[in-house]
């Protein structure tokens, strides 16, 4: 398994503004995702964060929107861009300790925009 | 689309009861993972099972992969309030792991 630190763990945030949310894992992992849960709803993946390249997208989520870094092995960012009240939800980062295996998730950030 | 549907979508017991919920997937998956989530956490693995007609059980839960590895059921027997959670089944293939809608149970005292 994996353990996985989010930060920060919620806030409130204006419209129009960005906040970047951090991701570190205790252990190098190969792939680490970014998801988006709104209320009450299932996981929706954002991206694949790929170490040393560009973030893979789902169908509807954009770099200029979601930009992703992810400089090693057990760190990575989500910012959520331009922010809009739409944007309230839960994001959680998760990885997989072993290629095609489980995945193990943080514990998330609650965001919520005014 | 939602390429895994769980059933029910909420479910209301008492302390005590037995219930079982469903994941089910027109689509083959290589491996399907359980998960719960409580409130204000990230969802925690419960068990993944890879084999068609796959039986595991975890203290009180019992969890089935079928036969041709494109559904699972998970059952609780006795159930207890700790048991309440949103329970998130995920089928993989190749790295392309999706998640369910979930199923919202709440276990009365």
């Amino acid at each position: 398994s994996a353990v996985i630190s989010q930060k920060p763990s919620r806030d409130i945030c204006q419209r129009g503004t960005s906040l970047t949310i951090q991701c570190q894992v205790d252990s190098q992992v190969t792939m680490m995702f970014w998801y988006r849960q709104q209320p009450g709803q299932s996981l929706t993946l954002i991206a694949t964060a790929n170490q040393g390249s560009e973030a893979t997208y789902e169908s509807g989520f954009v770099i200029d929107k979601f930009p992703i870094s992810r400089p090693n092995l057990t760190f990575s960012t989500l910012t959520v861009s331009n922010m809009s009240p739409e944007d309230s939800s839960i994001y959680l980062c998760s990885v997989e300790v072993t290629l095609g295996g489980e995945q193990y998730f943080g514990p998330g950030t609650r965001l919520t925009v005014t | 689309t939602q390429l895994l549907e769980q059933s029910p979508q909420f479910l209301s017991i008492q302390e005590g009861e037995n219930l079982t919920v469903y994941c089910n997937s027109s689509s083959v998956f290589s491996s399907l993972q359980w998960y719960r989530q409580e409130p204000g956490e990230g969802p925690v693995l419960l068990v993944t099972v890879v084999t068609g007609g796959e039986v595991k059980k975890l203290k009180r839960l019992t969890f089935q992969f079928g036969d041709a590895r494109k559904d699972s059921s998970l059952h609780i027997t006795a159930a207890q309030p700790g048991d309440t959670g949103l329970y998130l089944c995920a089928g993989g293939n190749n790295n392309d792991m999706r998640f369910g809608a979930g199923t919202r149970l709440t276990v009365k005292p």
